[in-house]
């Protein structure tokens, strides 16, 4: 069965500092990885998708890899700022989705 | 772990019927759930949000109508979808929220593979 895994499980830096969040998972059968920004009460924002044959994804401050064959991805976010404070979740596609625990980061002005 | 648990994890159907996905929250009660779908090749997207008793609260862009979201208690949320046409096909997932333990913490369906011919 699939597991994903996110480390740290929660963050804490001073603004302005660039950061990596990481994801594991044990199996390697996925369509996609997708990262997500979640705020209390809040529905998930996408950030970043990342297909099965691609290794990156950029947008503004955020960059996200794939390495399929060692399970990892990492979410780099760039010059960070107190609004990035969030829970930030990865999940894979397989036969159904995989959730990651999750790690909270706080950015601290 | 609070378990949230999704049916039909499959299912095919014919254009212009309807399909109901139950969302539950197994060992917890949850005020709000969330409605997500996913197309091919495409993020995961935020259709709507659920609490109890009340009416669903819709992105930009997704029918109510069409999507009919019932939360009628704290465990079980559905969602329906109304003549459903090919290009629905897609991945639902839905997600309930609590916040127990003074956090709030959303756990997350398996997902609903919705393919219509």
């Amino acid at each position: 069965k699939q597991e994903v895994t996110q480390i740290p499980a929660a963050l804490s830096v001073p603004e302005g500092e660039n950061l990596v969040l990481n994801c594991s998972f044990t199996d390697s059968a996925i369509y996609n990885l997708q990262w997500f920004r979640q705020d209390p009460g809040k529905g998930l924002t996408s950030l970043l998708l990342i297909q099965s044959s691609q290794r990156e994804q950029t947008s503004g401050r955020l960059n996200a890899s794939l390495d399929k064959s060692s399970g990892r991805s990492t979410l780099y976010i760039a010059a960070s700022q107190p609004g990035d404070s969030a829970t930030y979740l990865c999940a894979v596609l397989g036969n159904q989705f995989y959730f990651g625990t999750g790690t909270s980061l706080t950015v601290i002005p | 772990g609070a378990v949230v648990s999704q049916h039909p994890s499959r299912v095919i159907c014919k254009s212009g019927t309807s399909v109901k996905i139950e969302c539950r929250s197994l060992d917890f009660q949850a005020t709000t759930m969330f409605w997500y779908r996913q197309f091919p090749k495409q993020s995961l997207m935020l259709m709507a949000t659920s609490n109890e008793g009340s009416k669903a609260t819709y992105e930009q862009g997704v029918e109510k109508d069409k999507f009919l979201i019932n939360h009628a208690s704290l465990t079980l949320s559905t969602l329906t979808v109304t003549s459903a046409h090919p290009e629905d096909s897609s991945f639902y997932i839905c997600s309930a929220s609590t916040t127990a333990g003074g956090t709030d913490t959303q756990y997350f369906g398996p997902g609903t593979r919705l393919t219509v011919l």
